[in-house]
């Protein structure tokens, strides 16, 4: 199964767009790239996925890299509302996901 | 997005008692429900797959006669803690999906914040 790689934590300024990046480096041709987020004491959020293309919905782009090794999650104008852990997880065969530790992201006033 | 409830959101029972989690899927019909859970500043961990009509299918490490899981519905699953301890206490959160295949997005309920005293 692909495994995926983030920092353990970031800090955005209020406002400005944030940038997560994530490495999957092992992935299959036919496994998916989701975005999820949680925030405290709350189950996980679903945000966007994607398999090749660029994907952006009201909520946030995806931007994955042409040989889909790695890709980027972007919240275009962070709000202190985002402040939350961020996994980006690559879908199994098994259809089951897997979460890492994620990205910590402290959105700062 | 699809819409996920659990309930009861939090509960707290003495130790040796057995606790049942509701997992629904509100606006949509899950043919996959998942179980996870999380210990303090620490990741979801999967539990368990279930599909509807069928029997679970529970990861390594977790009893099956530990954690009962039915799925009689296409909106509905459950979670029983059987004889719960101090160390099941821990944050529950179910996950529904659509359909069978790789790219159907999953969505997640609320959570249950369990506490065995």
């Amino acid at each position: 199964d692909a495994k995926t790689t983030q920092p353990p934590s970031m800090d955005c300024a209020e406002g400005r767009a944030a940038n997560l990046p994530c490495n999957h480096s092992t992935i299959s041709g036919n496994e998916y790239v989701y975005w999820y987020r949680q925030i405290h004491s709350q189950g996980p959020q679903y945000i966007i996925h994607g398999l090749k293309n660029n994907e952006t919905n009201e909520m946030a782009s995806l931007i994955i890299t042409e040989d889909r090794k790695s890709s980027t999650l972007i919240l275009p104008h962070a709000t202190l509302r985002d402040t939350a852990v961020y996994y980006c997880i690559v879908r199994n065969t098994g259809g089951k996901l897997i979460f890492g530790q994620g990205t910590e992201l402290s959105v700062k006033p | 997005g699809a819409v996920v409830s659990q309930h009861p959101s939090w509960v707290i029972c003495k130790s040796g008692t057995s606790v049942k989690i509701e997992c629904r899927s509100l606006d949509f019909q899950a043919t996959t429900m998942f179980w996870y859970r999380q210990f303090p500043k620490q990741s979801l961990m999967l539990m368990a797959t279930s599909n509807e009509g069928s029997k679970a299918t529970y990861e390594q490490g977790v009893e099956k006669d530990k954690f009962l899981i039915n799925h009689a519905s296409l909106t509905l699953s459950t979670l029983t803690v059987t004889s719960a301890h101090p160390e099941d206490s821990s944050f529950y959160i179910c996950s529904a999906r659509e359909g069978r295949t790789s790219g159907e997005t999953q969505y997640f309920g609320p959570g249950t914040r369990l506490l065995v005293l």
